[in-house]
């Protein structure tokens, strides 16, 4: 079983480049997050799809726009890279909202010189 | 929001129960405790999760008092494989609605 892959693993960009890091589970959950982890740090929610054809805000979410494809997948946009976006991206994916149990992938490292 | 507060690091030795303690002063009356465990370059992984009184699985327990404000996660007999990052989650507002956010999380060190 798959559960939830992102892609790609690693990506270096310049400054002001713009790229897409794309999630999908094979679960069937309705929700969908993307997290950022920093060195260091916890994760920091940037957004989340409670189910398809939805999307809202978590607590980071400048400088980033998502797109719940399908059921399936879930694509994290950065349209114009900063420095301060490099960290570790995680997407996660979970059957309820109420309960927490989430599903992460493996994340997708990301430099942004 | 239900902020959560837990100890930065903590070190053990092999063979020894682990309590981890998060603290959630502001949980509502339909929030769930949830606990998950990262290892460097993984994405965290769920260990257990709770409402009220005691949770176990064949991983830990969980232990939630009375009045919900804090939360203890216990880990019997830790080995050198259970060295990682341990985040305690409260999972605010009811479905499809609240936000997931997790603490700074517990750095523990399992020492031989």
């Amino acid at each position: 079983n798959a559960g939830v892959t992102q892609t790609p693993k690693f990506q270096v960009l310049k400054t002001g480049q713009s790229m897409t890091l794309q999630c999908a589970q094979d679960m069937n959950h309705n929700s969908m997050y993307w997290y950022r982890q920093d060195p260091g740090m916890g994760l920091r929610l940037i957004y989340y799809s409670a189910s398809e054809g939805t999307t809202d805000k978590g607590e980071v979410p400048n400088g980033y726009n998502v797109s719940r494809l399908n059921k399936r997948e879930f694509s994290l946009r950065l349209e114009s890279a900063a420095p301060s976006q490099t960290s570790v991206y995680f997407c996660a994916s979970s059957e309820r909202r109420d309960t927490g149990e989430l599903f992460f992938g493996e994340g997708s490292r990301l430099t942004v010189l | 929001l239900a902020k959560t507060t837990q100890p930065i690091s903590m070190d053990s030795y092999e063979g020894q129960e682990v309590n981890i303690t998060c603290s959630h002063n502001n949980i509502a009356t339909n929030d769930y405790i949830t606990w998950y465990q990262q290892f460097p370059s993984q994405g965290p992984r769920f260990i257990i999760q709770g409402y009220k009184t005691k949770v176990t699985n064949e991983v830990a327990s969980l232990f939630i008092p009375a009045d919900r404000k804090s939360s203890t996660l216990s880990l019997p007999r830790v080995s050198l494989s259970d060295t990682a990052v341990y985040y305690c989650l409260v999972v605010t507002g009811s479905s499809n609605t609240g936000k997931l956010i997790f603490g700074q999380g517990t750095t523990l060190q399992v020492k031989p």
